[in-house]
């Protein structure tokens, strides 16, 4: 059973950098055909996609968000990771990994991330 | 990018009636690359459809998907008292992926 956990800070303070980190376990971000995802949900909104990375490196973010977005991929580790430059207090938000197989079948809990000083 | 439009914005039935919910694409969807996810107060979501219409892994038999190219539907046969939440609808035939703004389905 494929399990995703995101990790990292949950205060960040404006401008700085939002940094987080999926680890998978019973399976592996090496594997081809899945894009490894980031989705976040403002309190309250909907589901936004933030960008995908895949098993090559290949990467490709939401538009909105490309100019801050960085993706990268750890493949010793079994991890993929967020980056997520400037931020402001409309960065506040739960961020979920996930993996795209045609859809998200498997999800993270959610990480509550606050953008305050 | 492909722009999901889910109508109604919100629905209110009983237990035991029929939900049909609707998601709108601007452009058609590319391989009918379109899912339907459900998610409960506190919860990440869970994908119920992919596909158009196959089911996910565990899904009971009362979810089915349809459509195809711009226009599908969701529809619960007879809704459980679990069933109430809010669905998205999405889109992975094209990048970016996209969302649909969602439908709540609340009890009436």
């Amino acid at each position: 059973q494929v399990q995703l956990q995101e990790s990292g800070p949950g205060l960040v303070k404006p401008s700085q950098t939002l940094s987080l980190t999926c680890t998978v376990s019973g399976g592996s971000v090496n594997s081809g055909g899945y894009y490894w995802t980031w989705i976040r949900q403002h309190p309250g909104k909907g589901l936004e996609w933030i960008g995908y990375i895949y098993y090559s490196g290949s990467t490709y973010y939401n538009p909105s968000l490309k100019s801050r977005v960085i993706i990268s991929v750890d493949t010793s580790k079994n991890q993929f990771s967020l980056n997520l430059t400037s931020v402001t207090a409309a960065d506040t938000a739960v961020y979920y990994c996930a993996r795209d197989n045609g859809g998200f079948d498997y999800w993270g809990q959610g990480t509550l991330v606050t953008v305050s000083s | 990018e492909i722009v999901l439009t889910q109508s109604p914005g919100t629905l209110s039935l009983s237990p035991g009636e029929r939900a049909t919910l609707s998601c709108r694409a601007s452009q058609s969807v590319s391989g009918n690359y379109l899912a339907w996810y459900q998610q409960k107060s506190g919860q990440a979501p869970r994908l119920l459809i992919y596909g158009a219409s196959s089911r996910a892994t565990g899904i009971p038999d009362r979810f089915s998907g349809s459509g195809s190219g711009t226009d599908f539907t969701l529809t619960i046969s007879r809704l459980e008292p679990e069933d109430f939440a809010v669905y998205y609808c999405q889109q992975s035939g094209r990048s970016p992926r996209t969302f649909g703004q969602g439908t709540k389905v609340e009890i009436k």
